[in-house]
């Protein structure tokens, strides 16, 4: 059972915008950044975003993030074929002097 | 640029201790700041975080897994060992190791990871 909640699954049509929650507590999510990964299948997870909002150079715009109180959420516009990966959510957990992740959520392109 | 690489057994039998080295470059573990983390994904499942260690020697354990974790780092030779005592088949996962920053982009290289199976 993973630290940070997310749904396993959520999928969208090429075009559509998706977006993917990830909730937590007061002492992950609550009082430090959230990042995001994606992960292709039998590759290393890559960063998406840091700190809430910001994206790493390459990573295109129609990836943002956000984060409100003990939430955050992860959103894609314009829906590739490309973005079908998983998604990790992941944040410093103040109680455990860690990191958490989230148990991923899979990402189908219909 | 910043590359890691795990190396160690692909096949561990139950009981045993597993030995992990994370060889890297691009950066240097003498540098304030920067750390490298481990972290494991078991098959079809998601991550999960087993020790990190900064430059400055403060070494960090995943709680449920502390007894049987130990972290070091070899400056000189750009490496971190992670050793992981008494292997139960249920460790059987893909282990990464990652660059950590207290930066802004806090984990953000990562190796390709290595699967180590657990096994009789």
């Amino acid at each position: 059972q993973s630290v940070l909640t997310q749904p396993p699954s959520a999928s969208g049509t090429p075009g559509q915008r998706v977006t993917i929650s990830c909730s937590g507590s007061s002492s992950n999510i609550g009082s430090n950044y959230v990042y995001w990964y994606h992960q292709l299948p039998g590759t290393a997870p890559k960063l998406l975003i840091y700190r809430n909002n910001q994206r790493p150079s390459g990573v295109p715009d129609r990836f943002s993030g956000s984060k409100s109180g003990t939430s955050a959420s992860l959103a894609i516009s314009g829906l590739r074929s490309e973005d079908e990966a998983d998604y990790y959510c992941a944040a410093w957990d103040d109680s455990l002097s860690g990191p958490v992740f989230g148990g991923g959520t899979k990402l189908t392109v219909l | 640029q910043i590359t890691l690489k795990e190396s160690g057994p692909t096949l561990v039998k139950p009981t045993q201790t597993l030995t992990l080295t994370c060889t890297f470059s691009g950066f240097s573990l003498s540098t304030s700041g920067v750390g490298v983390v481990w972290i494991r994904q078991p098959p079809g499942k998601a991550l999960e975080w087993l020790a990190l260690i900064y430059w400055d020697d403060d070494k960090r354990y995943s709680p449920s897994l502390k007894s049987r974790l130990t972290i070091t780092k070899d400056t000189s030779k750009n490496q971190v060992v992670l050793t992981m005592t008494n292997l139960d088949p249920v460790d059987t996962a893909t282990y990464y190791c990652a660059h950590l920053t207290t930066g802004a982009t806090w984990i953000d290289y990562w190796g390709q990871g290595t699967l180590v199976t657990v096994s009789s």
